[in-house]
Order: C-alpha cells, then structure tokens, then sequence
C-alpha cells in the first residue's frame, strides 16, 4: 500500500507554544490530506481536509485559527497547533487519499501531542 | 445520528473461534466501504475494502447488504495477532456538498483473542 509519513511521532510542549506536525506522502502524489484527532479509546474524528494548493476545509467545531493547515506541494501537508492547551493533547493522524484509487486513505503513523 | 454505528463490544474469543461484527451506516448514498484495523497507541491500517457481492480476503469476510445499510466482517480461525479494534467505514457517495473522499468511520469494535 502507498506510504504515509509523519513528523514527529511524539512530542511534548508547555502550554501557550505552538507545534506543527508534517505529513508525507512518500511514493505518491496526494492531492488531498486529511488530519484526524483521537483521543483515548474514542473515534477518530476528522478536523479538516487539506487540498494542495487552497485553503483547507475545517470541520464544524473546529477553530482553523487554532489549528493552522497548509498543503503547499502535493506530498507534504502541515498541522500547526498555535497557543496551545493541555486539552489539545491528543493523538493526531493524517491520511492522504491517492489518487487513482478513490476513497481508499492511507494513514500517517500519528503524532502524539502532550501539552504540560 | 451518527454516519456509522458499530457495537464497541469488546468482543473476547479464544483462539480458532469465528468472530463477527456489523454496523449500519445512515447514509442511503455512501458508495465505498471499508474495515480498517487498529492496533493499540497506533494508526488505522486498511483490512479491506467492502463490495457490494460480498469479498473474502483470506480468513476474513466482508459483506454490505445496502437494503439493509449493513456491513459486515467475518473473521475465522481467529488468531492471537488478530486482536485489535476494528473500524467500520463508509465513504459520502453522491451527496450534495460531502468533501471528496471524505470518510465516516465507527467507533470501532474491539477484539480480543485469547489462547
């Protein structure tokens, strides 16, 4: 299956910083990105779509200020998480969607965000 | 409503048991359907996808009944390494304003099997 990286695969920061996670598509072009959060033993839960090249689509509940994506090539997509708060650790997944195959989505190995 | 219910279980089994799971999805015009499998502390990884004729993979069986709105996932001869949660997916179909290749994923059944 088509490769998904993920940088960094844990991380940990104070309140009030802001981190950016990066996420690769290694073998293929991905034209859309899609960055999930999970918290333990619950869902995953979509946050935003990013396509290269425009402005990502935030799902509702979600604040695009808070959470800053960009999508600038078609392998690499950003998760910036500005000012943030002990509620926002989590674990965070992208998946990248290829191309020919449709839905199908494969996923980045996540990133685990602890904010102390 | 949710897009996509699934018994959270768990679901224990000893080993060589066969196992099933079902959830339904709200959505008359979802199009794809999926099982991914995640293992503990780490990300989805697609099982196989689901069709309309039903598809076997293996140990592993997927049917859809779209009557119904119900996907499925047989499991045989269950083995330790299949222990994990199982996710049911459904993809937005023709609906007016769904996102491209956005999907709708369960909560997930967990499975353990047991020696």
């Amino acid at each position: 299956g088509a490769v998904v990286s993920q940088h960094p695969s844990r991380v940990i920061c104070k309140s009030g910083t802001s981190v950016k996670i990066e996420c690769r598509s290694l073998d293929f072009q991905a034209t859309t990105m899609f960055w999930y959060r999970q918290f333990p033993k619950k869902s995953l839960m979509l946050m935003a779509t990013s396509n290269e090249g425009s402005k990502a689509t935030y799902e509702q509940g979600v604040e695009k200020d808070k959470f800053l994506i960009n999508h600038a090539s078609l392998t690499l997509s950003t998760l910036t998480v500005t000012s943030a708060h002990p509620e926002d650790s989590s674990f965070y997944i992208c998946s990248a969607r290829v191309l020919a195959l449709q839905e199908t989505q494969y996923f980045g190995p996540g990133t685990r965000l602890l904010v102390l | 409503r949710k897009e996509v219910e699934q018994d959270p279980g768990p679901f224990n089994v000893p080993e060589g048991a066969t196992v099933a799971f079902n959830c339904t999805y709200s959505n008359s015009a979802s199009q794809s359907f999926f099982w991914y499998r995640q293992d503990c502390r780490k990300e989805p990884k697609l099982l196989m996808s689901v069709y309309s004729s039903g598809n076997e993979d293996g140990r592993f069986t997927a049917q859809l009944n779209r009557a119904s709105q119900y996907i499925s996932l047989l499991i045989r001869d269950s083995k330790l390494s299949d222990s994990a949660t199982y996710l049911c997916v459904a993809g937005p179909g023709r609906r007016r304003g769904s996102t491209l290749g956005r999907l709708y994923f369960g909560r997930g059944t967990q499975l353990t099997v047991w020696p």
